[in-house]
């Protein structure tokens, strides 16, 4: 299986334009999570999904931020407007029961 | 609520030292516990897992051992290599679709 994919695997934009992550999870999982990663705030989570529906979004940090998962093999987090504080490593994770999450690569994005 | 604390890096051992990270929770009922590994530049993935009291995960000469006495998952390794330079994320989960629960993170660096 070729795991979880994420592209772009780096973005660097100017604050004020609208950035889109992606994300698509390793087939047959139906939990899927985005995840933040910062040196001063850790590992945060932003969002998760179950069988493409949104469980719990309370990590996602304002109105800026929205995720989609439209569908068992896709989900994207966008960013509008972006702001420098959102530049970090955002993760995408899914799991099939098991609890165990399997991670992609991450983005890294860097909002100037 | 349910959370994980771990012990404050960063952590410099020489290579073959022995190594240990803890870690203790807090649940409500009887979580699965985690070692999640994350090497420079990747995500994180699974390094071992317990789902019961009692149970000790291992991997690649890393073990830990669930005790519910004490709320506690510590990971030890006998003898440290260089590769072994990574964070250390200390998790939990209640159920099998809950999200996961993790830890700060404890960053390992050993020289040779």
């Amino acid at each position: 299986d070729a795991g979880v994919i994420q592209s772009p695997r780096h973005e660097v934009t100017e604050m004020g334009q609208e950035v889109t992550l992606r994300c698509k999870p390793i087939s047959g999982h139906n939990s899927l999570f985005w995840y933040r990663q910062t040196m001063m705030r850790g590992l945060e989570l932003l969002i998760y999904f179950n069988n493409n529906v949104p469980i719990d979004d309370s990590g996602m940090p304002e109105d800026r931020f929205s995720a989609k998962m439209p569908n068992a093999s896709f989900s994207t987090l966008k960013i509008q407007p972006s702001e420098p504080r959102d530049s970090a490593v955002y993760f995408c994770a899914s799991h099939q029961g098991g609890e165990t999450q399997y991670f992609g690569p991450g983005t890294r994005l860097l909002v100037l | 609520g349910n959370s994980v604390t771990q012990m404050e890096g960063p952590v410099t051992l020489s290579e073959e030292a022995f190594l240990t990270i803890n870690c203790t929770y807090t649940a409500t009922g009887y979580p699965s516990l985690f070692w999640y590994v994350q090497y420079p530049g990747e995500g994180l993935q699974l390094l071992l897992k317990a789902t019961k009291a009692d149970d000790k995960g291992s991997n690649k000469g890393f073990e830990a051992t669930y005790r519910k006495e004490t709320t506690s998952f510590h990971l030890e390794k006998g003898s440290v290599q260089v590769s072994d330079s990574a964070v250390y994320f200390c998790a939990l989960s209640e159920t099998s679709y809950d999200k996961v629960i993790f830890g700060p993170g404890t960053s390992l660096s050993v020289i040779p």
